[in-house]
């Protein structure tokens, strides 16, 4: 079945260094692939989307671009901040079942001042 | 636009009770959709509503029911509950159409002891 794999937290920078965290997905087709972030004590606020081979989204300084070839879809930002700390997923909503998401299991993100 | 609502944002119940949550989704989205988020088994996807009939599934035994009214207004019922049903449960709205993207509200935090 459709999947999402993420790298494992928790992951801590200092402030203005580089993000990356890596998410590969398992599905058939063409899904829809969006990054989550959740924030303590909140729900999840869609980040970013992206719904075809080569599409980058883009918020708030990140980034991810659709990549079929590698069926990948990676978070970066360039400079983080110490307000960037929450939690992210990673999730695919399959063609065959749009309104189905499928998340990953998470990345607690600390950012040290 | 006012976001997604959700009622009550905490709730204790004892094992063997039931309960019924409530989402008010955004004003004009038509489709409701409840996710389970617990520590061990991350954000699962419960089932989605549309126009007033699921259209959706997740694996989830049938003591998790729900249903929408003709305002796209929506509640969720669990029967007989078990300790393991103690989990954050998202609503999200969407317009049902499209990309399905969706819109998550604060999220019910349920205690079953």
């Amino acid at each position: 079945g459709d999947s999402v794999t993420q790298m494992e937290g928790p992951v801590t920078l200092s402030e203005e260094a580089f993000l990356t965290i890596n998410c590969t997905y398992t599905a058939t087709g063409y899904p829809s692939l969006f990054w989550y972030v959740q924030y303590p004590g909140e729900g999840l606020q869609l980040l970013l989307k992206a719904t075809k081979a080569d599409d980058k989204g883009s918020n708030k300084g990140f980034e991810a671009t659709y990549r079929k070839e590698t069926t990948s879809f990676h978070l970066e930002k360039g400079s983080v901040q110490v307000s960037d700390s929450a939690v992210y997923f990673c999730a695919l909503s399959p063609r065959s079942s749009a309104s189905k998401i499928i998340f990953g299991s998470g990345t607690r993100l600390s950012i040290r001042p | 636009k006012a976001g997604v609502t959700q009622t009550p944002r905490y709730l204790i119940k004892t094992r063997g009770q039931q309960v019924t949550l409530s989402c008010s989704p955004i004003s004009g989205h038509r489709s409701v959709s409840w996710y389970q988020q617990t520590p061990g088994q991350g954000l699962q996807f419960l089932f989605e509503y549309f126009s007033e009939t699921q259209r959706n599934k997740g694996n989830f035994p049938g003591r998790f029911s729900g249903r929408q009214f003709s305002n796209s207004r929506s509640e969720m019922n669990v029967s007989t509950l078990e300790l393991g049903d103690s989990a954050l449960y998202l609503c999200a709205s969407s317009a049902g159409t499209g990309t399905y993207e969706q819109y998550f509200g604060p999220g019910t935090r349920l205690t079953v002891t």
